[in-house]
């Protein structure tokens, strides 16, 4: 079976600081790894996703992420953040063999403060 | 593309009464799922399909059933709710190794 934690269930930032958001896994397999995000009121929408290759992936908004074998981490990051990525983060694994269900981190609620 | 929807965006029901949420997908998806959100504890599985005809259970099933009879719809039934299982609801659905699209939810509350 596979587990997700996030680290944080809350991070306040000041507008243009840099965020991280801490992402760890449990597998005994080969995993695929996710983060969504979630607006008020929203349902969930892809950030961005680590299948295979470049262990650093990115997003069209400026988050990235890094895949950590050893680590067995996925942490993300945005250098610069704005009011506008105020949302909670989940990050989410699915095994890569049978890579149908997801399994789900408790969340990270994002609060950026002008 | 619609994508995935889900109706209706919000329900009140009384314990024990039964309901069924409709999610439905425009786009083929093979694989549709159903998660139920609670406060610090992200979303856990309820239900699962791989194809018109097949479901299986996931993480929580108690207390909800599940059916598939065409790619587009798979509702999920509630036969006799429990202030438990008072929740926001996710519908998803996917295909090969891509990633999951999520409907906007339901948020249900049970009296």
């Amino acid at each position: 079976a596979q587990s997700v934690t996030q680290l944080d269930s809350q991070v306040p930032v000041f507008e243009e600081a840099p965020v991280e958001l801490r992402c760890n896994y449990s597998s005994s397999v080969s995993v695929y790894l996710f983060w969504y995000v979630q607006y008020p009121n929203q349902g969930l929408q892809l950030l961005l996703k680590y299948l295979s290759g470049s262990t650093l992936v990115e997003s069209i908004n400026g988050f990235e992420a890094e895949f950590n074998k050893s680590q067995t981490s996925f942490h993300l990051r945005k250098p610069s953040v704005h009011i506008s990525d105020t949302a909670e983060y989940f990050c989410a694994v699915s095994e890569a063999a049978a890579g149908n269900k997801l399994t789900f981190g408790g969340g990270t609620r994002v609060l950026v403060k002008p | 593309n619609a994508g995935v929807t889900q109706t209706p965006k919000f329900q009140v029901l009384k314990t024990g009464q039964s309901m069924t949420l409709q999610c439905a997908q425009d786009m083929n998806h093979e694989y549709m799922s159903w998660y139920r959100q609670d406060p610090g504890m992200g979303l856990r599985l309820i239900h699962y399909s791989v194809g018109a005809g097949i479901t299986d259970q996931g993480e929580v099933p108690n207390g909800y059933n599940v059916s598939r009879s065409t790619t587009e719809d798979f509702p999920l039934r509630l036969l006799s709710a429990a202030p438990s299982q008072t929740s926001v609801y996710f519908c998803a659905s996917k295909t090969g190794h891509h990633e999951q699209y999520f409907g906007p939810g339901t948020r249900l509350t049970v009296t």
